[in-house]
């Protein structure tokens, strides 16, 4: 059965510091990874994905196979970005176009 | 466009009553979900729909029915709420060639 797991629960960062959210995940075969982020009063909404290998809001997250792993990470982090994140995973195990969410971290990036 | 839009926002429920959340989107998305998201727990799969006229168990179904009620409404029900629904629902769509879901602003639900 597939597994995301995100360790941290909170995490608190000075703002210009670097951060980075960890998820390793289980899952047998391909999956496709994604992060999500939830700010205050706003939608979840898709952060990135690792197909894509692009960067949004200067946040990266590269698939570590051998580890299993697809950590979020921003070398300088801001203000703006304190925001509940989700790692998720999605293959044909979880059905069609179907999410599996990690349970989540708070970040709180600290002025 | 609306994107995904839920009704209601909030609702405060006894034991034993029921009631229907509803979804809609206007992105001419094939798969629509449902999710219920609980402090430590992240967000777990209800039920989804892959296409108009299916639906299907997710994770967590029990206490649950689903209605695809056409390609852009996706209904909720609750026919005998319990405390342990108590919880915020999202509903989510998706386009399928990107895989990217597009989620609602959520429905914080009480039993008391």
């Amino acid at each position: 059965a597939q597994r995301v797991t995100q360790p941290e629960k909170l995490l608190s960062v000075f703002k210009g510091a670097p951060v980075e959210l960890k998820c390793n995940y289980s899952y047998s075969g391909s999956p496709e990874l994604f992060w999500y982020v939830q700010y205050s009063r706003q939608r979840l909404q898709l952060l990135l994905r690792h197909i894509s290998r692009e960067s949004i809001k200067g946040f990266t997250a590269d698939l570590n196979k051998g580890e299993t792993s697809f950590h979020l990470k921003k070398p300088f982090a801001q203000e703006e970005d304190s925001a509940m994140y989700y790692c998720a995973l999605s293959g044909w195990q979880t059905g069609a176009n179907n999410l599996f969410f990690g349970t989540g971290t708070r970040l709180t990036v600290i002025p | 466009n609306a994107g995904v839009t839920q009704t209601p926002k909030f609702q405060v429920l006894k034991t034993g009553q029921s009631m229907t959340l509803q979804c809609a989107q206007d992105m001419n998305h094939n798969s629509m979900y449902w999710y219920r998201q609980d402090p430590g727990m992240g967000l777990r799969l209800i039920y989804y729909s892959a296409s108009e006229g299916t639906t299907d168990k997710g994770e967590v179904p029990n206490g649950y029915n689903v209605s695809r009620l056409n390609k852009r409404e996706f209904s909720l029900r609750l026919e005998s709420a319990a405390p342990s629904q108590t919880s915020v629902y999202f509903c989510a769509s998706v386009v399928a060639r990107h895989n990217e879901q597009f989620f609602g602003p959520g429905t914080r639900l009480t039993v008391l």
